[in-house]
């Protein structure tokens, strides 16, 4: 196994685009969770699912943002009319549910200009 | 809304000194967790704590959860430049492991 993949590991896209994210978790992890750091902070909690049932998503998750885990495996994070105050780093993690611990992908670096 | 307190925010030091980093919460932890991350990857897993006063160690890292289980600290002797990136700990509340909350993180700076 690879760990978590994350694709791509950059991009960068034009205020008012849309824009998709991969995650491929490792394949034994039925929990997959997405979070977006920005400079000087830590990892600030979007959503998470188990299996592919989406279980919680943040209150500070605007209606633009949407994610999908359709067979339980893979998933995708969707930005719409994306906003320069979207540039961050989106960080996708999965873990198991006997393992107290996350194992985080390298990130995509999301730039809107 | 939970929120977790490190501190320093920065630490830069002397390869060969020792530091120690604090994760505080106002509420009792189900299970707390450190991470070190470096520039332009995601955090990578260090250890995790469940039980009050647990002590665990990884080299020249050690790691202690409070008691209460309200607080941590990690603990680093003799660091090496390779020590260098930013610290996290990770909080999760409420009898659930699997969401966590971050710390803004100590970011750490080894001099040779």
């Amino acid at each position: 196994d690879t760990g978590v993949s994350q694709d791509p590991r950059h991009k960068i896209t034009k205020r008012g685009q849309n824009v998709t994210f991969r995650c491929d978790p490792i394949s034994e992890h039925n929990r997959l969770y997405w979070y977006r750091q920005t400079l000087g902070q830590g990892p600030e909690f979007l959503t998470y699912f188990q299996n592919e049932a989406q279980l919680e998503k943040s209150r500070l998750l605007s209606d633009r943002f949407s994610a999908e885990r359709p067979k339980g495996s893979f998933s995708t994070l969707e930005i719409q009319r994306t906003e320069q105050g979207d540039s961050a780093m989106y960080l996708c993690a999965s873990s198991s549910d006997s393992f107290y611990g996350y194992t985080f992908g390298s990130g995509t670096r999301l730039t809107v200009v | 809304t939970q929120l977790l307190e490190q501190s320093p925010q920065f630490l830069s030091i002397q390869e060969g000194e020792n530091l120690t980093v604090y994760c505080n919460s106002s509420s009792v932890f189900s299970s707390l967790q450190w991470y070190r991350q470096e520039p332009g990857e995601g955090p990578v897993l260090l250890v995790t704590v469940v039980t009050g006063g647990e002590v665990k160690k990884l080299k020249r890292l050690t790691f202690q959860f409070g008691d209460a289980r309200k607080d941590s600290s990690l603990h680093i002797t003799a660091a090496q430049p390779g020590d260098t990136g930013l610290y996290l700990c990770a909080g999760a509340w409420g009898g659930s492991n699997y969401k966590l909350t971050f710390g803004k993180g100590t970011l750490l700076t080894v001099n040779p």
